[in-house]
């Protein structure tokens, strides 16, 4: 089982629609989270952060986190074409003292005018 | 002006060629790290520095060398560089603690022949 599993996509959602976005991670002790946003050959920028259970809100964007089931999920509200672009997932695994970011390999979004 | 920069850019060499990618910022930031990407496989980390006395090996680290050699600047090495290391390099740098965010420069696109 891989640490932060995504699904790769790629994920087809028409504009104006709810893309939603998944990834599990395996160790119950994370604590941070983090969904970043990679378009073709550019590097990543950071989205959200969530390290609380619940959600957690930031325009269009929603992160949601259940530590009971390890998951954590990212909602795009009324999604645009530019939303179309590659989003990894991040977790520091093992929680503090892990100093260490562990990526998916993320999962390709096409946002379809 | 870019916060952490890379250079070069795009490099391509030949098999057991050494070669050096550097990466520096502006931030202020202690922590630097370096990932590379490959398709399919998504970031993972090659090497990880604190601080300017602090090295520390990823993943991923065979066949490579860092080199801190200021708080801005964190260097990545391939001492004899072989095909397989053919991929998009990036650095990232991070303020100290591991909830906060990374920064991603550009990247630099490595071919090794």
């Amino acid at each position: 089982q891989k640490e932060v599993e995504q699904n790769s996509g790629p994920l087809s959602v028409p504009e104006g629609a709810i893309a939603s976005l998944n990834c599990t991670y395996s160790d119950r002790v994370s604590q941070s989270f983090f969904w970043y946003r990679q378009y073709s050959g550019k590097s990543p920028e950071l989205i959200m952060s969530i390290y609380s259970n619940g959600d957690k809100e930031d325009g269009r964007f929603t992160a949601q986190l259940n530590k009971a089931s390890q998951y954590v999920s990212l909602l795009i509200r009324d999604s645009q074409p530019s939303d179309s672009a590659t989003y990894l997932c991040a977790v520091n695994l093992r929680g503090f003292g892990n100093e260490k970011l562990t990526f998916g390999t993320g999962t390709r979004l096409t946002i379809i005018p | 002006d870019a916060d952490v920069t890379q250079t070069p850019r795009n490099r391509i060499t030949k098999t057991g060629k050494r070669i050096m990618l550097e990466c520096s910022q502006t931030k202020g930031h202690d922590r630097m790290y370096w990932y590379r990407q490959d398709p399919g496989l998504g970031l993972r980390l090659i090497y990880y520095s604190f601080d300017v006395k602090d090295i520390n090996k990823g993943e991923i680290s065979d066949g490579y060398s860092v080199s801190r050699q200021a708080q801005a600047k964190f260097s990545l090495s391939l001492e004899s560089a072989i095909p397989n290391q053919t991929a998009l390099y990036f650095c990232a740098t991070s303020v100290g603690h591991t909830t906060d965010t990374q920064y991603f420069g550009p990247g630099t696109r490595l071919t090794v022949l």
